[in-house]
């Protein structure tokens, strides 16, 4: 069962637009939610999270918004540019046992960002 | 460049095998944690070590085990090989138990 759902495989966007990314969970003891990046041979990138106490985060060009009763998270670009193609991860955080929090993460979406 | 190292890039090996992963965390990282990405699927959490202690445990399979060493480095050890294991393994670190965690390059393995 996934907790963590990103149900578009993949994204087109042209160049200079906004491009959203979009998450949905299931798990409401999530409290966490961050954003990586990954180009292919390399390891994810952190970008943007947030805490489940916020419902907005800005960072540059990127802002993550969270709906917490929709159980819905998403990732805006604005604008697009095609250094941003690649696929991006949505991960969820919940304490697990001993203290520690663990990620879940999203199967990904493919960001496609045409010139 | 995260400050994460995986070592090796790449391994190749056969069924029933035994092979072993290595990480160094970033410079000040307590946590490192072991993930595995088959084909078409996402990143799967396995096992998480904070300062030299087990953590947290995911869906790492009995034949999978990990180690983090006083100099905060850590191994994954794979054993009786299968087909099905071969994957992209990363390693993550991260300051303490929670927070964002920063990935290694990962270590392909095939298993033939």
């Amino acid at each position: 069962d996934q907790q963590v759902k990103q149900n578009s495989p993949s994204l087109s966007v042209q160049e200079g637009r906004i491009s959203i990314l979009n998450c949905d969970y299931t798990n409401s003891m999530f409290d966490y939610f961050l954003w990586y990046k990954k180009y292919p041979a390399e390891g994810p990138t952190f970008l943007i999270s947030i805490s489940s106490i916020k419902d907005k985060n800005e960072d540059g060009r990127f802002t993550v918004f969270l709906n917490k009763s929709a159980k819905h998270l998403s990732l805006h670009i604005v604008p697009s540019q095609p250094g941003d193609s690649a696929v991006y991860f949505c991960a969820a955080s919940a304490r697990s046992g001993a203290g520690s929090y663990q990620l879940t993460f999203g199967k990904g979406t493919k960001l496609s960002v045409i010139p | 460049d995260s400050g994460v190292t995986q070592t090796p890039k790449h391994l190749i090996t056969a069924t029933g095998q035994r092979v072993t992963l290595r990480c160094s965390p970033r410079s000040g990282d307590l946590s490192v944690y072991w993930y595995q990405q088959s084909l078409d699927q996402g990143l799967q959490f396995l096992i998480q070590y904070y300062n030299g202690e087990e953590r947290a445990k995911g869906n790492i399979l009995e034949r999978f085990s990990a180690q983090q060493f006083p100099d905060l480095h850590s191994e994954l050890n794979l054993s009786s090989l299968e087909l099905g294991d071969s994957a992209l393994y990363f390693c993550a670190s991260s300051v303490g138990l929670a927070g964002e965690q920063y990935f290694g390059p990962g270590t392909r393995l095939t298993v033939t």
